[in-house]
C-alpha cells in the first residue's frame, strides 16, 4: 500500500527562521495532501497537491512535489510559535476506492 | 453543517464495556472514514464509507468494531468487549466525493479503556 513517510520525526528551529519537512511514499499517487495536528486532537488540512503539478503555495506554506522521486516537501517560512504542531502527509489514491495512507508526522517545535 | 462533529469529546470506560463513537460529518459529503491515532503515531485508518455502504473496512482491527452509516449521513463507530490497547483518538473525517478528495477531519473522540 502506499505510504507517506515524514522526515524529519522532530524538528526545533527559531522563530522566524524557515521549516522544511519531507515526505516520501511508495507508489503512484492522485495527488498528496499535508495536514497540521495541534495537541493530538483533530487534523487540518493545509495543502493538496496533485500528481500533475510541481509546486503549490499558500500563504507562507509552499509544497513541492516530485513523483520521479515519489517524495514531497512542506516549507514554511518565517515560523511562528503558532505553528508548533505535527504535520503529516498523506498519500492519496490513484483510484476512486483506494484508502489514504498517513505517516507518523513530524513534529515542529518553533522556539521563542 | 459548518465542519465535521464528533460525540463525546472524551470517553471513558471499563474493559469489557461496549461503547459507540458518533461523528456527523459535513452536509452533502458522501464519503466518510474513520481513523484511529495513538500518541506519537500518524492516524490509522480504520474504514471508508461511500453512502451508505462500507466501501473499504480492511483497517478494522478485528470483529470488536463495527461501524455503520444507515442513512449515508451520520456514522456510528462500535466497539464491542472493550481492551485497554482500543485506548485512541478516534477521528472522523468526511470528503465530497472520494478518497481523492480533500478530508476534513472531526476533533475526535480520546477513548480511554481502564
Amino acid at each position: 500500500s502506499q505510504q507517506g513517510e515524514e522526515d524529519p520525526q522532530a524538528l526545533s528551529i527559531q522563530e522566524g527562521e524557515n521549516a522544511t519537512m519531507n515526505c516520501s511514499y511508495k507508489t503512484s499517487i492522485n495527488n498528496l495532501q499535508w495536514y497540521r495536528q495541534n495537541s493530538g486532537r483533530g487534523l487540518v488540512h493545509l495543502i493538496l497537491i496533485r500528481s500533475n503539478e510541481r509546486e503549490k503555495h499558500s500563504g507562507r506554506l509552499r509544497v513541492t512535489l516530485d513523483t520521479s522521486k515519489k517524495s514531497s516537501s512542506l516549507l514554511i517560512t518565517a515560523s511562528r510559535a503558532a505553528d508548533t504542531a505535527s504535520y503529516f502527509c498523506a498519500t492519496g489514491a490513484m483510484n476512486r476506492d483506494d484508502k489514504i495512507i498517513f505517516g507518523k508526522g513530524t513534529r515542529l517545535h518553533i522556539l521563542p | 453543517g459548518a465542519g465535521v462533529s464528533q460525540t463525546p469529546s472524551n470517553k471513558v470506560t471499563e474493559k469489557g464495556k461496549y461503547v459507540e463513537l458518533r461523528c456527523d460529518p459535513i452536509s452533502g459529503h458522501t464519503a466518510l472514514y474513520w481513523y484511529r491515532q495513538s500518541l506519537g503515531q500518524g492516524p490509522e485508518f480504520l474504514i471508508y464509507f461511500q453512502g451508505t455502504g462500507a466501501a473499504d473496512d480492511s483497517g478494522l482491527p478485528n470483529d470488536r468494531f463495527f461501524a455503520v452509516r444507515p442513512e449515508g449521513s451520520v456514522s456510528t463507530l462500535k466497539i464491542q468487549r472493550t481492551e485497554r490497547g482500543d485506548s485512541a483518538v478516534y477521528l472522523c473525517a468526511s470528503s465530497l466525493s472520494g478518497p481523492t478528495d480533500t478530508q476534513y477531519f472531526g476533533p475526535g473522540t480520546r477513548l480511554t479503556v481502564l
